[in-house]
């Protein structure tokens, strides 16, 4: 079974600061890894889909990097913004993708 | 575009009282997923379809959970009896295949009194 873990679970940062938040997979044969974001009470809304065969993957100022063999991807937030507080979240399919596997989240605080 | 519609927002019931959430998915998306969602946890998936057919429910408590996707468009998530254990925020997402992007609905949110 895929597991997945997400490292801090919570982070406070001054504003104007970049940041990486981590998720962490155990079973690297996957096919891509999304990130999203969800405010409070809201569902999820998808930042990044990143392809098993890319490395990287760009939107504004987030860049998310994949390194399955590592079992490991970044999300990285340039600049960050008081509107960017908000729990983040990474899934990843398995192989056949019947099952998708969440983190429990990194919640982030920007500080004005 | 219309984004994936949820209803009822919020739901509150009593212990062994059944429940039935909707979902619209993104007009065109093959792919529906339902997740529960228990505060403070990443959302765990609790049943795939592809059109109208399931792709997996390994993760759904079929002695009290049920759910359909008539049409291959609609969804219904249903429960009966409730437990205390199954307040939650239920999810609903779409996709174009279950290979592309997932879209999500605001989710319903269950307390179980």
């Amino acid at each position: 079974k895929q597991e997945v873990t997400q490292i801090p679970a919570a982070l406070s940062v001054p504003e104007g600061e970049n940041l990486v938040l981590n998720c962490s997979f155990t079973d690297s044969a996957i096919y891509n890894l999304q990130w999203f974001r969800q405010d409070p009470g809201k569902g999820l809304t998808s930042l990044l889909l990143i392809q098993s065969s890319q490395r990287e993957q760009t939107s504004g100022r987030l860049n998310a990097s994949l390194d399955k063999s590592s079992g490991r991807s970044t999300l990285y937030i340039a600049a960050s913004q008081p509107g960017d507080s908000a729990t983040y979240l990474c899934a990843v399919p398995v192989y056949n993708f019947n099952k998708f596997y969440f983190g429990s989240g990194t919640k982030l605080n920007v500080k004005p | 575009e219309a984004g994936v519609a949820q209803s009822p927002r919020y739901k509150i019931i009593e212990k062994r009282q059944s429940v039935a959430f909707w979902c619209n998915p993104i007009s065109g998306h093959a792919t529906l997923y339902w997740y529960q969602q228990i505060l403070g946890q990443g959302p765990k998936l609790l049943i795939q379809f592809q059109n109208n057919g399931v792709v997996d429910d390994s993760q759904l408590p079929k002695d009290r959970f049920s759910a359909e996707r008539l049409k291959g468009v609609d969804s219904t998530l249903k429960i009966q009896p409730a437990k205390l254990e199954d307040s939650a925020v239920y999810l609903c997402a779409s996709s174009l295949s279950r290979y592309n992007e997932q879209f999500f609905g605001p989710g319903t949110r269950l307390t179980v009194l």
